[in-house]
Protein backbone atom coordinates (compact mmCIF):
# COMPACT_ATOMS: atom_id res chain seq x y z
CA UNK A 1 0.00 0.00 0.00
CA UNK A 2 1.04 3.73 0.07
CA UNK A 3 2.04 5.46 2.77
CA UNK A 4 4.21 8.53 3.41
CA UNK A 5 5.60 9.59 6.42
CA UNK A 6 7.55 12.98 7.60
CA UNK A 7 7.96 14.59 11.26
CA UNK A 8 5.56 17.34 11.89
CA UNK A 9 7.95 19.75 12.73
CA UNK A 10 11.84 21.56 12.51
CA UNK A 11 13.38 23.95 14.05
CA UNK A 12 16.53 25.65 12.85
CA UNK A 13 18.55 28.69 12.97
CA UNK A 14 18.67 31.57 10.34
CA UNK A 15 21.75 30.29 8.31
CA UNK A 16 21.77 26.96 9.30
CA UNK A 17 21.00 23.92 7.03
CA UNK A 18 17.26 22.37 7.45
CA UNK A 19 16.91 18.46 6.36
CA UNK A 20 13.06 17.52 6.45
CA UNK A 21 13.43 13.66 5.61
CA UNK A 22 10.60 11.62 4.53
CA UNK A 23 9.67 7.35 4.22
CA UNK A 24 7.44 5.65 2.15
CA UNK A 25 6.61 2.14 1.38
CA UNK A 26 5.63 1.58 -1.99
CA UNK A 27 8.71 0.41 -3.89
CA UNK A 28 7.57 0.98 -6.88
CA UNK A 29 7.38 4.53 -6.74
CA UNK A 30 8.45 6.42 -9.69
CA UNK A 31 8.42 9.92 -8.88
CA UNK A 32 8.94 11.94 -5.34
CA UNK A 33 8.25 15.11 -5.19
CA UNK A 34 9.05 17.97 -2.47
CA UNK A 35 6.30 20.98 -2.39
CA UNK A 36 6.08 24.29 -0.17
CA UNK A 37 2.67 25.55 1.30
CA UNK A 38 2.86 28.80 2.86
CA UNK A 39 0.21 30.63 4.90
CA UNK A 40 -3.07 31.07 2.93
CA UNK A 41 -1.47 29.71 -0.32
CA UNK A 42 -1.48 26.57 -2.20
CA UNK A 43 1.41 23.90 -3.05
CA UNK A 44 4.09 25.41 -4.78
CA UNK A 45 6.34 22.21 -6.06
CA UNK A 46 9.92 22.68 -4.99
CA UNK A 47 11.69 20.15 -7.18
CA UNK A 48 11.74 16.28 -7.96
CA UNK A 49 13.82 13.39 -8.21
CA UNK A 50 13.17 10.10 -10.71
CA UNK A 51 13.48 7.23 -8.63
CA UNK A 52 16.67 5.86 -10.91
CA UNK A 53 18.50 9.27 -9.36
CA UNK A 54 20.23 9.36 -6.42
CA UNK A 55 20.70 12.92 -5.89
CA UNK A 56 19.34 16.21 -7.43
CA UNK A 57 20.62 19.36 -6.63
CA UNK A 58 18.59 22.66 -7.61
CA UNK A 59 20.41 25.73 -6.07
CA UNK A 60 20.10 25.94 -2.15
CA UNK A 61 17.58 22.42 -2.35
CA UNK A 62 19.70 19.18 -2.40
CA UNK A 63 17.24 15.95 -2.60
CA UNK A 64 18.63 12.50 -1.65
CA UNK A 65 16.71 9.40 -2.44
CA UNK A 66 17.60 6.40 -0.60
CA UNK A 67 15.94 3.28 -2.55
CA UNK A 68 17.13 0.47 -0.20
CA UNK A 69 15.71 2.04 2.97
CA UNK A 70 12.79 4.30 0.94
CA UNK A 71 13.87 7.57 2.19
CA UNK A 72 13.65 10.93 0.52
CA UNK A 73 15.10 13.72 2.26
CA UNK A 74 15.10 17.54 1.61
CA UNK A 75 18.41 19.71 2.48
CA UNK A 76 18.03 23.54 2.29
CA UNK A 77 21.17 24.81 2.51
CA UNK A 78 21.77 28.83 4.26
CA UNK A 79 18.06 28.84 5.59
CA UNK A 80 16.24 31.70 5.54
CA UNK A 81 13.47 33.36 7.55
CA UNK A 82 11.36 33.28 4.23
CA UNK A 83 11.72 28.95 4.48
CA UNK A 84 9.48 28.67 6.84
CA UNK A 85 6.66 26.96 5.71
CA UNK A 86 4.84 23.61 5.73
CA UNK A 87 7.33 20.78 3.16
CA UNK A 88 4.96 17.39 1.80
CA UNK A 89 6.71 14.91 -0.02
CA UNK A 90 4.95 13.38 -2.12
CA UNK A 91 5.00 9.96 -4.50
CA UNK A 92 3.67 8.65 -7.56
CA UNK A 93 4.03 4.65 -7.69
CA UNK A 94 4.40 3.06 -10.96
CA UNK A 95 1.33 2.51 -13.27
CA UNK A 96 -0.67 5.20 -11.23
CA UNK A 97 -0.83 8.91 -11.81
CA UNK A 98 -2.48 9.97 -8.76
CA UNK A 99 0.30 11.79 -6.34
CA UNK A 100 0.05 10.36 -2.10
CA UNK A 101 1.13 13.37 0.20
CA UNK A 102 2.99 13.00 3.59
CA UNK A 103 1.48 15.21 5.99
CA UNK A 104 3.97 17.89 6.03
CA UNK A 105 6.99 18.89 8.03
CA UNK A 106 6.43 22.29 9.61
CA UNK A 107 9.97 24.18 9.10
CA UNK A 108 10.51 27.22 11.70
CA UNK A 109 13.45 29.25 11.04
CA UNK A 110 14.03 31.38 14.30
CA UNK A 111 16.82 34.15 14.02
CA UNK B 1 1.58 33.63 -8.16
CA UNK B 2 0.75 30.94 -9.96
CA UNK B 3 -2.42 32.38 -12.24
CA UNK B 4 -4.58 29.65 -11.18
CA UNK B 5 -7.46 31.33 -8.49
CA UNK B 6 -10.54 29.73 -7.02
CA UNK B 7 -13.75 31.09 -5.54
CA UNK B 8 -14.56 31.55 -2.86
CA UNK B 9 -11.89 31.73 -0.78
CA UNK B 10 -13.81 30.85 2.34
CA UNK B 11 -17.53 29.33 2.88
CA UNK B 12 -19.69 28.61 5.91
CA UNK B 13 -22.40 25.81 5.15
CA UNK B 14 -24.42 23.34 7.14
CA UNK B 15 -24.96 19.10 7.25
CA UNK B 16 -26.88 18.21 4.35
CA UNK B 17 -26.70 21.19 1.92
CA UNK B 18 -24.60 21.63 -1.05
CA UNK B 19 -21.98 23.37 -1.94
CA UNK B 20 -20.49 24.23 -5.54
CA UNK B 21 -16.61 25.50 -5.72
CA UNK B 22 -14.92 27.42 -8.59
CA UNK B 23 -10.96 27.04 -10.53
CA UNK B 24 -9.81 29.03 -12.85
CA UNK B 25 -6.99 27.18 -14.89
CA UNK B 26 -3.50 28.64 -15.24
CA UNK B 27 -3.81 29.62 -19.42
CA UNK B 28 -3.01 26.82 -21.89
CA UNK B 29 -3.57 24.28 -19.09
CA UNK B 30 -6.20 21.37 -20.65
CA UNK B 31 -5.65 19.03 -16.69
CA UNK B 32 -7.29 20.04 -13.86
CA UNK B 33 -7.24 18.17 -10.40
CA UNK B 34 -9.01 18.66 -7.22
CA UNK B 35 -7.53 18.12 -3.53
CA UNK B 36 -9.19 18.02 -0.50
CA UNK B 37 -6.58 19.06 2.37
CA UNK B 38 -7.84 18.44 6.23
CA UNK B 39 -6.22 20.39 9.12
CA UNK B 40 -3.16 19.22 9.93
CA UNK B 41 -2.93 16.83 6.55
CA UNK B 42 -1.58 16.75 2.91
CA UNK B 43 -3.90 16.79 0.44
CA UNK B 44 -5.67 13.96 -0.71
CA UNK B 45 -6.30 13.49 -4.46
CA UNK B 46 -10.32 13.56 -5.69
CA UNK B 47 -10.36 13.38 -9.27
CA UNK B 48 -8.98 14.64 -12.66
CA UNK B 49 -10.25 16.02 -15.28
CA UNK B 50 -8.78 16.24 -18.79
CA UNK B 51 -10.35 17.97 -22.07
CA UNK B 52 -13.57 18.22 -20.25
CA UNK B 53 -13.82 14.47 -18.99
CA UNK B 54 -13.15 12.73 -15.57
CA UNK B 55 -9.83 10.75 -16.24
CA UNK B 56 -9.40 9.28 -12.61
CA UNK B 57 -10.99 9.21 -8.82
CA UNK B 58 -9.82 9.04 -5.33
CA UNK B 59 -11.07 7.57 -2.67
CA UNK B 60 -13.91 9.77 -2.51
CA UNK B 61 -18.02 9.02 -3.04
CA UNK B 62 -19.73 9.83 -5.59
CA UNK B 63 -21.43 12.87 -3.87
CA UNK B 64 -17.76 14.46 -5.20
CA UNK B 65 -18.67 15.41 -8.46
CA UNK B 66 -16.79 17.66 -11.06
CA UNK B 67 -17.22 19.33 -14.36
CA UNK B 68 -14.74 20.94 -16.65
CA UNK B 69 -15.46 23.44 -19.67
CA UNK B 70 -13.86 24.64 -22.84
CA UNK B 71 -12.42 27.07 -21.34
CA UNK B 72 -10.85 24.65 -18.66
CA UNK B 73 -12.22 26.21 -15.88
CA UNK B 74 -13.76 23.55 -13.41
CA UNK B 75 -16.43 23.15 -10.60
CA UNK B 76 -15.61 20.42 -7.82
CA UNK B 77 -19.98 19.97 -6.33
CA UNK B 78 -20.36 18.20 -2.99
CA UNK B 79 -24.00 17.34 -2.25
CA UNK B 80 -25.34 15.99 0.85
CA UNK B 81 -22.31 17.85 2.92
CA UNK B 82 -20.94 16.16 6.21
CA UNK B 83 -18.57 17.37 9.15
CA UNK B 84 -15.89 16.08 7.76
CA UNK B 85 -15.94 17.43 4.68
CA UNK B 86 -14.49 20.93 6.47
CA UNK B 87 -11.12 21.57 4.94
CA UNK B 88 -9.39 23.67 2.39
CA UNK B 89 -9.94 22.25 -1.39
CA UNK B 90 -7.37 22.94 -3.85
CA UNK B 91 -7.21 23.02 -7.44
CA UNK B 92 -4.04 22.42 -9.26
CA UNK B 93 -3.74 22.89 -13.60
CA UNK B 94 -1.43 21.34 -15.69
CA UNK B 95 -0.48 20.96 -19.48
CA UNK B 96 -0.97 17.10 -19.32
CA UNK B 97 -2.00 14.41 -16.89
CA UNK B 98 -0.75 14.86 -13.20
CA UNK B 99 2.13 12.12 -12.72
CA UNK B 100 3.75 12.57 -15.57
CA UNK B 101 7.02 13.70 -13.23
CA UNK B 102 8.15 16.47 -14.86
CA UNK B 103 4.96 18.07 -16.11
CA UNK B 104 4.37 20.55 -13.15
CA UNK B 105 1.04 21.01 -11.72
CA UNK B 106 0.24 24.59 -10.76
CA UNK B 107 -1.77 24.61 -7.41
CA UNK B 108 -4.56 27.35 -6.51
CA UNK B 109 -4.72 29.16 -3.27
CA UNK B 110 -7.42 26.65 -1.86
CA UNK B 111 -11.16 27.30 -0.73
CA UNK B 112 -11.70 26.83 2.98
CA UNK B 113 -14.80 25.28 3.13
CA UNK B 114 -16.37 24.84 6.66
CA UNK B 115 -19.73 22.18 7.68
CA UNK B 116 -21.08 23.46 10.89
Amino acid sequence: GEDVEQSLFLSVREGDSSVINCTYTDSSSTYLYWYKQEPGAGLQLLTYIFSNMDMKQDQRLTVLLNKKDKHLSLRIADTQTGDSAIYFCAEIVRGSYIPTFGRGTSLIVHP
Amino acid sequence: ETGVTQSPTHLIKTRGQQVTLRCSSQSGHNTVSWYQQALGQGPQFIFQYYREEENGRGNFPPRFSGLQFPNYSSELNVNALELDDSALYLCASSTTLAGKGTDTQYFGPGTRLTVL
